[in-house]
């Protein structure tokens, strides 16, 4: 079955803009998470959502938002980019959220660089 | 806060096998331990999981201290293509945050 997808898997924006990723989950997955991995901070956890409700959030600003539809996708935004905000954004379904028997599957990440 | 804890890199020997040991300050009763890698710029990839006794799948063996404050990732035959950054991380059955260390970086070398 097909795995998770994630657009755009490449973008350039300019400091002030925003952006909008999209994540679609593997089919019957309902829970989705999205995390930002930099060389200097690793992988971060951002939020997580499941049935169309944000379940939990890191420790992000509020330019950092999501949202996840009906049908599990999910988007997230970032209002006003800073340059900081250049990282690969990953999104990772799981058949159960939050559950220690969900196991996560991630996209191949959408790159965003900030100029 | 509970801190995960690995070693920053390691060699191993193609063929040989690789050990990772990750270490846990604290861990829940119902948290259990989960395996990924991440090959460069590609997302992670799932590798095992475990709570309290020791698991085996096509992939790799995870070894689980009885404290199950410690945990070691066994990939019996290592080739060059298992050349990634490993991370182990907890995972309970409640909403909580995912945390990711640095993870390991492994060198398969031929």
């Amino acid at each position: 079955k097909a795995g998770v997808t994630q657009t755009p898997r490449y973008l350039i924006k300019t400091r002030g803009q925003q952006v909008t990723l999209s994540c679609s989950p593997i089919s019957g997955h309902r829970s989705v998470s999205w995390y930002q991995q930099t060389p200097g901070q690793g992988l971060q956890f951002l939020f997580e959502y499941f049935s169309e409700t944000q379940r939990n959030k890191g420790n992000f600003p509020g330019r950092f938002s999501g949202r996840q539809f009906s049908n599990s996708r999910s988007e997230m935004n970032v209002s006003t980019l800073e340059l900081g905000d250049s990282a690969l954004y990953l999104c990772a379904s799981s058949l159960l959220g939050g559950a220690g028997t969900g196991e996560l599957f991630f996209g191949e990440g959408s790159r965003l660089t900030v100029l | 806060d509970a801190k995960t804890t690995q070693p920053t890199s390691m060699d191993c020997a193609e063929g040989r096998a690789a050990n990772l040991p990750c270490n846990h300050s604290t861990i829940s009763g119902n948290e259990y331990v989960y395996w990924y890698r991440q090959i460069h710029s590609q997302g992670p990839q799932y590798i095992i999981h475990g709570l309290k006794n020791n698991e085996t799948n096509e992939m790799a063996s995870l070894i689980i201290t009885e404290d199950r404050k410690s945990s070691t990732l066994i990939l019996p035959h290592a080739t060059l293509r298992d050349t990634a950054v490993y991370y182990c991380i907890r995972r309970g059955t409640s909403y909580d945050k995912v945390i990711f260390g640095p993870g390991t970086s492994l060198s398969v070398i031929p």
